[in-house]
Order: structure tokens, then sequence, then C-alpha cells
């Protein structure tokens, strides 16, 4: 596509149940970044793929986070047994991958725990 | 983790003035910077990135300027436009595989 996709744009979900938020990243991008946003916060990193190497997940903070990528397109990133502080802004990035090249965003998706 | 902090939370100009928006970033090692947009509801759009070689790069009303010295990143907007309020956003990169953000600075610009 001509952007990075994400879905849904927007989910209120109940606490303590999963939710999962899909990324479509640019065609032919290899890196796939997750970022999270929380209100007036800068942008948290949480996990990164690059082509089939090992998914860099030092940044998930929690074990109830988790996400796959499938085919090296699109990433799936669930959150399982949502909480109140999970509420935030959930950003996807890709990039062509490599050295010194520019990581673009999809418009994210705003997850509500109520 | 690692920190990118920004001097100035808010920014307030007239129309037509010049902004400088500052970004102090912490790690030595970062090689490469990007500089973004980010309006109110949007995911950050890029707007113009530099490399650790480079100390000055223009794009179209932007430059960005990099003194590895003391470690300083700033976003320079001419002519500022009332299209241009938004938060901006520095990223730096310590390695390839993050990128590190500062909570942003918001830029009013006033008609």
């Amino acid at each position: 596509g001509a952007g990075v996709s994400q879905s849904p744009s927007n989910k209120v979900t109940e606490k303590g149940k999963d939710v999962e938020l899909r990324c479509d990243p640019i065609s032919g991008h290899t890196a796939l970044y997750w970022y999270r946003q929380s209100l007036g916060q800068g942008l948290e990193f949480l996990i990164y793929f690059q082509g089939n190497s090992a998914p860099d997940k030092s940044g998930l903070p929690s074990d109830r986070f988790s996400a796959e990528r499938t085919g090296g397109s699109v990433s799936t990133l669930t959150i399982q047994r949502t909480q109140q502080e999970d509420s935030a802004v959930y950003l996807c990035a890709s990039s062509l991958g490599g050295t010194g090249n520019t990581i673009y965003f999809g418009e994210g998706s705003w997850l509500t725990v109520v | 983790g690692e920190s990118v902090g920004l001097h100035l939370p808010t920014l307030s100009v007239q129309e037509g003035d010049n902004s400088i928006i500052n970004c102090a970033y912490s790690n030595s090692a970062s090689d490469y910077f990007i500089w973004y947009k980010q309006e109110s509801g949007k995911g950050p759009q890029f707007i113009i990135d530099i490399r650790s070689n480079m100390d000055k790069r223009q794009g179209q009303r932007v430059t960005v300027l990099l003194n590895k010295t003391v470690k300083h990143l700033s976003l320079q907007i001419a002519a500022t436009q009332p299209g241009d309020s938004a938060v901006y956003l520095c990223a730096e990169r310590p390695n390839f595989n993050k990128f590190y953000f500062g909570s942003g600075t918001k830029l009013n610009v006033k008609p």
C-alpha cells in the first residue's frame, strides 16, 4: 500500500479482555516497529522485526504483550488481559531496513481500556 | 532507557516568524536523527533527517542542525504558518534496531 495501515483505528475494551491490533507495512519494507504513546508522552519502543531475523522484544512491558509478523509483512500486536494502564495509542512503523533508513508511521490504533 | 529530551515543551510564535525547536539527545553513539511532526489524532509524519557525519541539512522551509559536541539537535522552520502548528518529535538512533523519542514540543502559531 501507499502507507502504513493500522486497524482498528479506535478500540474500546473492557478490563481483562484480549485485544489484537493489526499493522500492514509499506510494500517492500522489511523492518517493522511497534511503539506505544501514552497521553502527552513520547513514543515508547515495544518491538522490532527485521526480515526473518528473531524480533527484538526488549521493549514489551510485560508478558501480556506479544507480537508476530506473518510472511514478513503484516504484523499483529496482542495484549492479553488488558489493564487500564494499557490505554494508549499503539503506533506501527516500517522502513526499508538497514542503516540510515527513515521509519514511516501509520496513524495508530487508539486503545481505551474501561 | 535512553533519554531524548526537549528544552521547551511549548513554543508560541507569530505567523511569518521563524521557529526554532530544540532537542537534547543522550547517546553519543547515535548516528542518525529524525524530526517528526505530529498533528492531533494522527501518527508522526517525517519532516527531515540528518546523519551524524553532517552538521546541517536543509529541506523546504526547514533546516536541521546537529551539534555532536553538546549532543544537541534543532529544527528551524522558516516563515512559520498556521499549518505548522503541531507537536514536533525528535528521534535518535543509537543502534539500527531502535529509535528513541522525546515527549515533543508543541508549536502554536498565532495568526
